[in-house]
């Protein structure tokens, strides 16, 4: 149980088109999700935050126009990257959390995406 | 705010060896959880352990173990008889138990390799 899928798995665009990336969760109703974002051999760096149906919130730093996020659901949270630039190209992870206090406040991740754009 | 710490960017040991990855945090809440996460070559995040801070006994998941003292805020993952597929990135985290928002923070990770 406790799974979370990500589609695509691997993503190559150029450089001002938009590229939209999917979270699943499959077997698990998730109240909130979490985007991170990671570099080559660096730890992740949470993105932002989001509950269904409520706004995403960002993280300091963080380009709300660039990243938008979407929960339209309790299973499903997108995570759009805007005019994308080579500087965007990363590695994006999403976790899924069900609600308070379940599972000890443990979060599943899904398998990431690798954005590279050209 | 939260910090979690681990000193150990790199270690490699032999195959079956036993090893320790270190970790401290710094937190005022009395109530969270702490994490290790693996992060093997295929990137995908997988929990190894988990400790509620409130539980003085130490968790225990097969040949993994931790050494939670919270008074010092240290929070070590003991890996026993180690294996080949141990290899990975190893992070350590924090999550306050309290706010159904509320974020990991998570450290810069350790990079175990096992060899054979």
């Amino acid at each position: 149980g406790a799974v979370v899928s990500q589609h695509p798995s691997w993503v190559i665009c150029k450089s001002g088109t938009s590229v939209k990336i999917e979270c699943r969760s499959l077997d698990f109703q998730a109240t909130t999700m979490f985007w991170y974002r990671q570099f080559p051999k660096q730890s992740l760096m949470l993105m932002a935050t989001s509950n269904e149906g409520s706004k995403a919130t960002y993280e300091q730093g963080v380009e709300k126009d660039k990243f938008l996020i979407n929960h339209a659901s309790l299973t499903l949270s997108t995570l759009t990257v805007t005019s994308a630039h080579p500087e965007d190209s990363s590695f994006y992870i999403c976790s899924a959390r069900q609600g308070l206090g379940a599972g000890g406040n443990e979060q599943f991740f899904g398998p990431g995406t690798r954005l590279t754009v050209l | 705010a939260q910090t979690v710490t681990q000193s150990q960017p790199e270690m490699s040991v032999q195959e079956a060896e036993t090893v320790t990855l270190s970790c401290t945090y710094d937190t005022s809440e009395n109530n969270y959880y702490l994490f290790w996460y693996k992060q093997p070559p295929s990137r995908q995040m997988i929990l190894v352990i988990r400790q509620e801070a409130y539980k003085q006994q130490n968790a225990t998941e097969n040949r993994f173990s931790v050494n939670f003292q919270k008074a010092a805020k240290s929070f070590s993952l003991k890996i026993s008889d180690s294996q080949l597929g141990d290899t990975a990135m190893y992070f350590c985290a924090f999550t306050r138990r309290t706010n159904r928002d509320d974020k990991i923070i998570f450290g810069k990770g350790t990079r175990l390799h096992i060899l054979p």
